[in-house]
């Protein structure tokens, strides 16, 4: 079955600090990957997808994510986060065909320390 | 552009009572999704709409769950009877529709429906 996992619950980082939040990823082929970010009491926003090519991806805000076939693994990272980005992070795969659905990762609550 | 719109932001009811929660797509857009999100079982997609129609409604919980799209411009999801386990974030979201899932979902602010 597909499934999507993002083991860290909560990441705490300095403000200025890198960022790198994990997402691995359970599917029969390389689904169409996401990140999208919810700031609290918001709908989700994407902030980068992949379909195929380059395995590095620019986003919003400054983020970006490489995909690795090898590791099934689709990690979000900011080299300099800022008090603005203290929010929920949502990965998410969906298929390339009609056959399965969408599914969102649990999420990793991120805190910004000042 | 206004986004997707939903109402009401809040609900709160007795259980037992009918619970209807509306969405505006974003003008132009063909596919519409309802997501429900709690802490338990997090964001799960509900039913998804292309061009009015329901595609996949798998994820509708049970018989107390209807979704409709009478037109490109408008939605309801309605619980009936409605149950204190049906507390959550409702959320709206669309997109163009070209490919399925895969296209830039826009999701609506949400609805929190709280069930007494």
């Amino acid at each position: 079955a597909q499934s999507v996992t993002q083991p860290d619950i909560h990441i705490t980082v300095s403000e200025g600090a890198s960022l790198e939040l994990r997402c691995n990823y359970s599917y029969g082929a390389t689904p169409y990957l996401f990140w999208y970010v919810q700031s609290p009491g918001q709908g989700l926003q994407l902030l980068l997808k992949y379909f195929s090519g380059d395995t590095l991806v620019q986003g919003i805000k400054g983020f970006e994510a490489e995909f690795k076939r090898s590791q099934s693994s689709f990690n979000l990272r900011k080299p300099s986060v800022h008090w603005s980005d203290a929010a929920e992070y949502f990965c998410a795969v969906a298929p390339y065909s009609s056959a399965s659905k969408i599914i969102f990762g649990s999420g990793t609550r991120l805190s910004i320390r000042p | 552009d206004a986004g997707v719109i939903q109402s009401p932001r809040h609900e709160v009811t007795e259980m037992g009572q009918e619970v209807t929660l509306r969405c505006k797509p974003i003008s132009g857009h063909n596919s519409l999704f309802w997501y429900r999100q709690t802490m338990m079982r997090g964001l799960e997609l509900l039913i998804y709409f292309n061009n009015n129609v329901p595609i996949d409604d798998s994820g509708m919980p049970e018989d107390r769950f209807s979704a409709k799209m009478p037109n490109a411009s408008f939605s309801t999801l309605k619980i009936q009877p409605s149950e204190p386990r049906d507390s959550a974030v409702y959320f709206c979201a669309s997109s163009l529709g070209e490919r399925e899932y895969a296209d830039t979902q826009y999701f609506g602010p949400g609805t929190r429906l709280t069930v007494l």
